[in-house]
């Protein structure tokens, strides 16, 4: 049972327009969301996150949207850069339950800039 | 302040042999997690330990597979009797103490079981 969905596993962005990727999750214990950016042969890098109290928060070219009654959320990057083409992790914890459960993550996303 | 270390990169096994893979944690990092990347899958949270201790290891296989984290020197995720399906990526991640979520992963380690 996958409780933390990412549906799209490939998006194509074009250089400079804006790169929006999606992320569902099930589970209403979760209270605090990261995404994560992984290239080839790396581990992956903390991106940005969010807590529920929350609706957005923004750093630089990166904003998370939550929302948490449609248990969704969405991570902008405007505007998309080549150096951006990675697979992107949304991951979810219960912080509530002080994180012993570590993350749960999605499948990720493959984003690919064109120029 | 150098990052999660996590050795080898790579490694190499026949069927039946024994696996070791080790994560030296960030300076600081006290509470250390294993995930497992299968080929077109997203991280598996396999256990997480804290200083000697063993917190939570739901996400392990009942068995061959064990971890430790002793109160000198790396955690070590240790994979008995190794079958073809163990092949993956396996990542470390280290954080500080409670109330900090974000994890810091290392390079990870891709076993292949030949």
């Amino acid at each position: 049972d996958q409780q933390v969905k990412q549906n799209s596993p490939s998006l194509s962005v074009q250089e400079g327009r804006i790169s929006i990727l999606n992320c569902d999750y099930t589970n209403s214990m979760f209270d605090y969301f990261l995404w994560y950016k992984k290239y080839p042969a790396e581990g992956p890098t903390f991106l940005i996150s969010i807590s529920s109290i929350k609706d957005k928060n923004e750093d630089g070219r990166f904003t998370v949207f939550l929302n948490k009654s449609a248990k969704h959320l969405s991570l902008h990057i405007v505007p998309s850069q080549p150096g951006d083409s990675a697979v992107y992790f949304c991951a979810a914890s219960a912080m509530v339950r002080g994180g012993a459960d570590g993350l749960t993550f999605g499948k990720g996303t493959h984003l690919i800039i064109q120029p | 302040n150098a990052g999660v270390m996590q050795n080898p990169r790579h490694l190499v096994r026949r069927r039946g042999q024994e696996a070791r893979l080790r994560c030296s944690p960030m300076k600081g990092h006290s509470h250390v997690y294993w995930y497992r990347q299968l080929p077109e899958e997203g991280l598996k949270f396999m256990v997480y330990l804290q200083k000697e201790n063993i917190i939570d290891e739901s996400g392990m296989p009942k068995e061959r597979f064990s971890a430790e984290f002793p109160k000198e020197g790396p955690s070590i995720l240790r994979i008995q009797q190794v079958v073809r399906g163990d092949s993956a990526a396996y990542f470390c991640a280290t954080r500080t103490g409670t109330g900090n979520e974000k994890l810091f992963f290392g390079s990870g380690t891709q076993l292949s079981v030949l």
